[in-house]
């Protein structure tokens, strides 16, 4: 069945230095590849879409990387801060259907 | 863009009783989709609505559960008999059909408790 596994424990770095969070999954061929942010007690929020054919994309600090040979997502966020801090989702989407699979997520702390 | 709005945004019931949810989507959007998620986990796919039309539906959502979009704006999400290990948040998401269509706007979900 198909399957994602993000880094299921928090993560905790530094203020101003680069986190980067894993997206691996299996049994899979998405169209496109999508991170959102999720804080407490809120829904998902939208940050970037990545395509099958694109290896890589920015947006201000973050940039995501997409290798469909590895069937993984890097994403970074460079200079963190402290506000960044939240639950980052990656989720899969395919051609011809919009059931989007969700990863657990990966909980990034930003210390001051 | 006034957001995805959710309702109510916490519900707690005894098991076995029916309850109902709403999602009133941006106006604009004509997809709109039913995510449940659970402590620690990411959100689970329930169903999709292009307009009117309930267009896909998980294996998960058992006959207990029902969603509708009457006249394609708002859309209501019932489950009937609930039970304890229905207790999760249960997320409302929209989307353009044409333009930036993949992109999903979420609500802040409505959070469910069955004692």
């Amino acid at each position: 069945s198909q399957k994602i596994e993000q880094n299921s424990e928090a993560l905790n770095i530094q203020e101003g230095k680069t986190a980067t969070l894993t997206c691996n999954y299996t049994n899979y061929s998405p169209a496109y590849l999508q991170w959102y942010r999720q804080d407490p007690g809120r829904g998902p929020v939208f940050l970037l879409l990545i395509r099958e054919n694109e290896k890589e994309k920015r947006k201000e600090r973050l940039k995501v990387t997409f290798d469909t040979t590895l069937k993984q997502s890097l994403f970074h966020i460079t200079a963190s801060q402290p506000a960044d801090s939240a639950t980052y989702l990656c989720a899969l989407g395919g051609s011809g259907t919009y059931k989007y699979i969700f990863g657990t997520g990966t909980r990034l702390k930003v210390l001051a | 863009d006034t957001g995805v709005s959710q309702n109510p945004r916490h519900k707690i019931t005894k098991r076995g009783q029916n309850v109902t949810f709403r999602c009133d989507p941006i106006s604009e959007h004509n997809r709109l989709y039913w995510y449940r998620q659970t402590l620690g986990q990411g959100p689970e796919f329930l169903t999709y609505f292009q307009n009117e039309a309930q267009l896909e539906k998980s294996r998960l959502l058992s006959d207990r559960f029902s969603a509708e979009r009457p006249k394609g704006s708002f859309s209501t999400l019932e489950i009937q008999r609930t039970e304890q290990g229905d207790s999760a948040m249960y997320l409302c998401a929209s989307s353009f059909k044409d333009r930036e269509k993949e992109k999903l706007f979420f609500g802040s979900g409505t959070q469910l408790s069955v004692l």
